[in-house]
């Protein structure tokens, strides 16, 4: 079945450095890969995408490679903030057949905090 | 356009008790989902729905039911609640055409003593 393990947390790093938090998959076809971000008290919000090999997702200063020779969807920031302190969580969809009706695999969640 | 919306914020149960949480989406999305969150295990899925009137089961529908009777709602149910079910339980809609961009609501806090 499809699984999606991210690095382990929590992170905490002093604001403008730099961000990366691991993320692999394991699935079946050619899946959309995805990253979500949580902040307190809210429910997630879409941060980036990628639906094929090679794409590069990016958003709010954030980007993320889809590599399926190392099947990995990292996420990097060169310089965060206070405010990107959040849970993101790294997730996948398997679009084989087209019968996945979105469902989405999450991985565990990585808990980020940046000092000032 | 309030998005999704979930009702209520928090609740306590006892072991056995019943209750409906209840999702609303404003968006006219097709698809919604019922997700649970528990610590170091990310969101799981529940249950799903691809039109009014049809529902099926995600990846730990046991102890759950669920109903779609208008587009824009869904329904989870708790029959008989469990300590097991202490979770955080978020609602998630999409469009047909745009599938992987699921829209999340607040979340509801869920104790069951």
């Amino acid at each position: 079945g499809n699984s999606v393990t991210q690095m382990e947390g929590p992170v905490t790093l002093s604001e403008e450095a730099f961000l990366t938090i691991n993320c692999t998959y394991t699935a079946t076809g050619y899946p959309s890969l995805f990253w979500y971000v949580q902040y307190p008290g809210e429910g997630l919000q879409l941060l980036l995408k990628a639906t094929k090999a090679d794409d590069k997702g990016s958003n709010k200063g954030f980007e993320a490679t889809y590599r399926k020779e190392t099947t990995s969807f990292h996420l990097e920031k060169g310089s965060v903030q206070v405010s990107d302190s959040a849970v993101y969580f790294c997730a996948l969809s398997d679009q084989a057949g087209g019968t996945s009706y979105g469902k989405l695999t999450f991985g565990q969640g990585t808990i980020l905090t940046v000092h000032p | 356009n309030a998005g999704v919306t979930q009702t209520p914020k928090f609740r306590v149960l006892k072991t056995g008790q019943s209750m409906t949480l209840l999702c609303a989406q404003d968006m006219n999305h097709e698809y919604m989902y019922w997700y649970r969150q528990d610590p170091g295990m990310g969101l799981r899925l529940i249950h799903y729905s691809v039109g009014e009137g049809t529902t099926a089961k995600g990846e730990v529908p046991d102890g759950y039911n669920v109903s779609r009777l208008k587009k824009q709602n869904f329904l989870l149910g708790l029959e008989s609640a469990a300590p097991s079910q202490t979770s955080v339980y978020f609602c998630a809609s999409s469009y047909l055409q745009v599938l992987n961009e699921q829209f999340f609501g607040p979340g509801t806090r869920l104790t069951v003593l």
